[in-house]
């Protein structure tokens, strides 16, 4: 079956201004995560959504980034204002969302490359 | 405040012979331990895990082993293969640390296997 899809695969964008990323997850999984990974650094979770529970945000790095799952599929990743600092990979995952996440197998996406000038 | 470190940014090994991958973390509350696969362009793939209960698990090649005491797990890859050759991540949780719904991810080991 299909995997998690992320769009677009690439995108370059000039410093303030806003950009969008997308992210399609498997269909049937409760749990979405969006992480994002900097040159030399792990993955940094930003935030996850788990069904009609409010999300967990406690990764966001800044008021500048927000996120929103529409109809408990679809999300999509909004950095208002871009900086430099936030060229990055952002990947999406998902997960069936049936027990303490923590445990759960995370399924990626392949990432958006952004690149802030 | 990396909690889970991965020293070796690199690692090469010939075929056949056996990969260990080393992970150390610092909080005392992560009892769960992943292990994720990352070729280039691709998003990590979810290779074998442990609980803090076990301190070893293993799956076909792939043996996991877990030093409580000393913080620290390994990977081993035995017999290493060139399709091995990714980028590997050790990551923790911790249904107690406050954000059950948080994996922390060390910075990656990228393993080369030669012919």
């Amino acid at each position: 079956g299909a995997g998690v899809s992320q769009s677009p695969s690439n995108k370059v964008t000039e410093k303030g201004k806003d950009v969008e990323l997308r992210c399609d997850p498997i269909s049937g999984h409760t749990a979405l995560y969006w992480y994002r990974q900097s040159l030399g650094q792990g993955l940094e979770f930003l935030i996850y959504f788990q069904g009609n529970s409010a999300p967990d945000k406690s990764g966001l790095p800044s008021d500048r980034f927000s996120a929103e799952r529409t109809g408990g599929s679809v999300s999509t990743l909004t950095i208002q204002r871009t900086q430099q600092e936030d060229s990055a990979v952002y990947l999406c995952a998902s997960s069936l969302g049936d027990r303490w996440a923590g445990k759960e197998t995370q399924y990626f996406g392949p990432g958006t490359r952004l690149l802030v000038l | 405040d990396q909690q889970v470190k991965q020293n070796s940014p690199s690692l090469s090994v010939q075929e056949g012979r056996i990969s260990i991958l080393n992970c150390d973390y610092t909080n005392s509350m992560f009892d769960y331990f992943l292990w994720y696969k990352k070729y280039p362009a691709e998003g990590p793939t979810f290779l074998i895990s442990i609980s803090s209960i076990k301190d070893k698990n293993e799956d076909g090649r792939f043996t996991v082993f877990l030093n409580k005491s000393a913080k620290h797990l390994s990977l081993h890859i035995v017999p290493s293969q060139p399709g091995d050759s990714a980028v590997y991540f050790c990551a923790a949780s911790g249904f107690y640390t406050g954000t059950a719904s948080k994996l922390t991810f060390g910075t990656g080991t990228r393993l080369q296997v030669t012919l």
